[in-house]
């Protein structure tokens, strides 16, 4: 069966330190993979994506992950965090023709 | 341009009630999904239309859900019979290659 995984329900992480949501799947094919963020009480909203080319995509609000193939991984990084990042988070990956696959999310919490 | 529309925003409705929830994707996006998202969770899939393909039902929880889309455009989804269970924010979004744009969700509320 197709999944992602999330490892971490919640992260928290000190303002101007740097972040990392982890996300890993397990589909077949080469997938595109997006992260998309949730704000309290808001829609998602797409944050970034990777189809193919350089490893490390860069997206909205100065976030940017890393895909590794052999780790299956793509994992959310920020260099410095604010605390207007405290959100939800959730990663998700496209088989090539099929439907979405999203994971459980992850809450980032940015304690100033 | 405009975005992914749902209406109403929020639904108040009693046990019993049936409840109908409407979608407006983005012009030309031929994809559209429907999810369910419970406070302080994550989504659970429902249905997804592509283009004029069988939807994909895979993810309604009961046949009390239904859901329709006509042609490219406005789609709906349908509780029949609601339960307590089902109050929580249906999201829709819609796609044309990539990425999912998601609308702002309807939020139903069952007394």
């Amino acid at each position: 069966a197709q999944s992602v995984a999330q490892p971490e329900d919640q992260v928290n992480v000190a303002e101007g330190n740097p972040l990392t949501v982890k996300c890993t799947y397990s589909v077949s094919g080469n997938p595109y993979l997006f992260w998309y963020v949730q704000y309290p009480n808001r829609g998602l909203q797409f944050l970034l994506k990777y189809i193919t080319g350089d490893n490390l995509v860069k997206g909205s609000y100065g976030f940017e992950a890393e895909f590794n193939k052999s780790q299956t991984s793509f994992h959310l990084k920020k260099p410095s965090a604010l605390v207007s990042d405290s959100a939800l988070y959730f990663c998700a990956v496209r088989p090539y023709g099929q439907n979405f696959v999203f994971g459980p999310g992850t809450r980032l919490s940015v304690l100033p | 341009g405009a975005g992914v529309s749902q209406s109403p925003s929020n639904k108040v409705t009693e046990k019993g009630k049936d409840v109908e929830l409407r979608c407006d994707p983005i012009s030309g996006h031929t994809a559209l999904y429907w999810y369910r998202q419970r406070l302080g969770q994550g989504l659970e899939f429902l249905i997804y239309f592509q283009g004029n393909s069988a939807p994909d039902k895979s993810g309604l929880p009961s046949d009390r859900f239904s859901a329709e889309r006509t042609g490219e455009s406005v789609s709906t989804l349908t509780i029949q019979r609601t339960q307590q269970e089902d109050s929580a924010v249906y999201l829709c979004a819609s796609s044309y290659v990539d990425e999912q744009y998601f609308g702002p969700g309807t939020r139903l509320t069952v007394t």
